[in-house]
């Protein structure tokens, strides 16, 4: 099955830890994006990339970080910058900047 | 400010009704306009695409409309069903490809 896939569904981060989000994709999209949703906000961008070995920062990119070794990888780690990291994070994936986003399925980040 | 507003913030309907969710948008200039259906702990999945020169997009029981000149865009759910509750969320692209995201309305479809 073609798609987009993050993991794990559901994390758990200590205070003081970093924690990396995992999203991969075999649709064989160039571009790729990583975005946080809050309760009542609309999603908001943190890093994107038109391709392999370069990204750039979004809108609230502190305390995020990311790498695109591979095509069909975009991991997020966030942080212990990040001084308020629960939320609900969501990865998409689209042919090229500016196409249709197809987005995975999420992972929610709670901080213990 | 948030360059796309959604109304309302959620509501509750029978199921076998009507509604009509309401998006209005400052991003400018517009490439597009999409709605996505987000349902609970899941990722957003496109339902229409409008450009400037559409003003009216099916996709089975969701129609969208455009209005380019006022800025607005609607949603409608036509014999609404139990699987239609969800998040929908207005998404609207910049010529420079930017994304702006509204906050989303949530409907609630009751037997």
């Amino acid at each position: 099955d073609g798609g987009i896939t993050q993991s794990p569904k559901y994390l758990f981060r200590k205070e003081g830890q970093n924690v990396t989000l995992s999203c991969e994709q075999n649709l064989n999209h160039d571009a790729m994006y990583w975005y946080r949703q809050d309760p009542g906000q609309g999603l908001r961008l943190i890093y994107y990339s038109q391709i392999v070995n370069d990204f750039q920062k979004g809108d609230i990119a502190e305390g995020y970080s990311v790498s695109r070794e591979k095509k069909e990888s975009f991991p997020l780690t966030v942080t212990s910058a990040q001084k308020n990291p629960t939320a609900f994070y969501l990865c998409a994936s689209s042919i090229t900047q500016g196409t249709e986003a197809f987005f995975g399925q999420g992972t929610r980040l709670t901080v213990v | 400010k948030n360059q796309v507003e959604q109304s309302p913030q959620s509501l509750i309907i029978l199921e076998g009704k009507n509604c009509t969710l309401q998006c209005n948008y400052t991003v400018s200039p517009f490439s597009n306009l999409r709605w996505y259906k987000q349902d609970t702990g899941r990722g957003p999945v496109s339902l229409t695409i409008m450009t400037f020169s559409e003003n009216t997009k099916s996709n089975g029981r969701y129609t969208a409309t455009l209005d380019a000149d006022t800025k607005q865009s609607s949603l409608h759910i036509t014999a609404s069903q139990l699987s239609d509750s969800a998040s929908y969320i207005c998404v609207v692209t910049a010529n420079d490809y930017k994304l702006s995201f509204g906050a989303g309305t949530t409907v609630t479809v009751r037997a």
